[in-house]
């Protein structure tokens, strides 16, 4: 079951440039998470937003969470071209049997341009 | 290192010869899953385990088994691939529930194709 939908599917900049990914979900979740993804190779966790928080920083990553519009977005500012990689949300829900488990999106795949 | 290791990392079989994705995790880890990535599909979660010999479905589990003997394992077996099982196979594990605000670690993942 597909939870998270990730907007755009692709996103192409220049090194420099912002870029903002957006994930909208269905249920009520417990936590979101934003994973990255380089080439064909595992996933690494970047960061974690509970469902009571509405921004957090690292670095150069900004996530936001709206739970009302069951949405968060991804910002990375001064984009750089090692940033190139896709990137997946993952909802964690606070019901149901599956409480334990990550629910993926199918990921925005960026490009960051030298 | 904190690392979560899949073995192999490719493999070419044919359909119907048993296979088995070994997953070894050394962060003393309780839960552990295991997903396929397909394109245009994201990832599925297959299988997981809470702790040592308790394991549950995930979205996609059949054709696959899984065991948890040990804390630090948890194979993916294929009793009878088939080409539809070809996939990216990627094993993750954490501390606990991800209800419980945790994170995922990966393995590098292992492409495997049945023809």
């Amino acid at each position: 079951s597909q939870q998270g939908e990730e907007d755009p599917q692709a996103l192409s900049i220049q090194e420099g440039e912002n870029a903002t990914m957006n994930c909208s979900y269905k249920t009520s979740i417990n936590n979101l998470q934003w994973y990255r993804q380089n080439s064909g190779r595992g996933l690494v966790h970047l960061i974690l937003i509970r469902s009571n928080e509405r921004e957090k920083h690292s670095g150069r990553l900004r996530v936001t969470l709206d739970t009302s519009k069951k949405s968060s977005s991804l910002l990375i500012t001064a984009s750089r071209a090692a940033d190139t990689a896709s990137y997946f949300c993952a909802t964690a829900m606070n019901y149901g049997g599956s409480q334990g488990n990550l629910i993926f999106g199918k990921g925005t795949k960026l490009s960051v341009k030298p | 290192e904190a690392q979560v290791t899949q073995n192999p990392r490719y493999l070419i079989t044919v359909t119907g010869k048993k296979l088995t994705v070994t997953c070894s995790q050394n962060m003393n880890h309780e839960y552990m899953s295991w997903y396929r990535q397909d394109p245009g599909l994201g990832l599925r979660q297959i299988y997981y385990s809470m702790n040592v010999e308790v394991t549950d479905k995930g979205d996609v589990p059949e054709g696959y088994k899984v065991s948890r003997k040990e804390k630090r394992n948890f194979p993916l077996i294929l009793e009878s691939p088939s080409p539809n099982q070809t996939s990216l196979y990627f094993c993750a594990s954490s501390p606990g529930p991800h209800r419980a605000n945790t994170e995922a670690f990966f393995g590098q993942g292992t492409r495997l194709t049945v023809v």
